[in-house]
């Protein structure tokens, strides 16, 4: 099946500092990828739609200047946390939709930040 | 604004004890509903979708009914590698952005 890889899977960082996620579709084209956070023992919560070649589309209540998203190309979208604080600390999910075969959903491993 | 309820929270089963986990919901449009597995500190991994009411498919000792409103996922002779928590989202008409419940934490014991 298609594979969506999220990297790193981990990272701790200082408070301050910005964070870099990337999402990858490796087996096929990905119009639109989907970032998602959750908190332990909740489920996920859409952050933006990140559409590629134009801007993300962001959720209510999600900064747009501290969660920057770039979708620059068809299997490649970025997630940056910046001047990141002890409350960005969650589980980041992204995922991307097949869009030329099937147009299932298909999500990354996840990337868990951890902000000192 | 959609809608996704699950239920129960937590279930917890004796191996081979079949049982089945509710998703209520309530969406403009049904284009999808979905069931995931989610594996801790793992992303979700796709199960099925369903798109209408009446459909029904199975995967190993899976089971996905579909009605109205609500949808339901059978586990026949469960194994304790399906502790899992099993996640259902749902998207209408109004967008391709999924709409998920809170899940169920599965745990099967030997």
């Amino acid at each position: 099946g298609a594979v969506v890889s999220q990297h790193p899977s981990w990272v701790i960082c200082k408070s301050g500092t910005s964070v870099k996620i990337e999402c990858r579709s490796l087996d096929f084209q990905a119009t639109t990828m989907f970032w998602y956070r959750q908190f332990p023992k909740q489920s996920l919560m859409l952050m933006a739609t990140s559409n590629e070649g134009s801007k993300a589309t962001y959720e209510q209540g999600v900064e747009k200047d501290k969660f920057l998203i770039n979708h620059a190309s068809l299997t490649l979208s970025t997630l940056t946390v910046t001047s990141a604080h002890p409350e960005d600390s969650s589980f980041y999910i992204c995922s991307a939709r097949d869009t030329w075969n099937t147009g299932e959903l298909f999500f990354g491993e996840g990337s868990r930040l951890t902000v000192l | 604004e959609d809608q996704v309820t699950q239920s129960p929270e937590a279930l917890r089963l004796q191996e081979g004890e079949s049982s089945s986990l509710n998703c209520s919901y309530t969406v403009s449009g049904l284009r999808g509903l979905f069931w995931y597995r989610q594996d801790p500190g793992k992303g979700p991994e796709f199960l099925f979708t369903l798109y209408s009411a009446g459909e029904e498919k199975e995967k190993e000792r899976l089971k996905a009914t579909l009605t109205k409103k609500e949808s339901f996922l059978h586990i026949t002779a469960p194994k304790p590698e399906d502790s899992a928590t099993y996640l259902c989202a749902v998207t209408g008409t109004s967008g391709s952005r999924l709409t998920f419940g809170e899940g169920t934490q599965l745990t099967v014991n030997p």
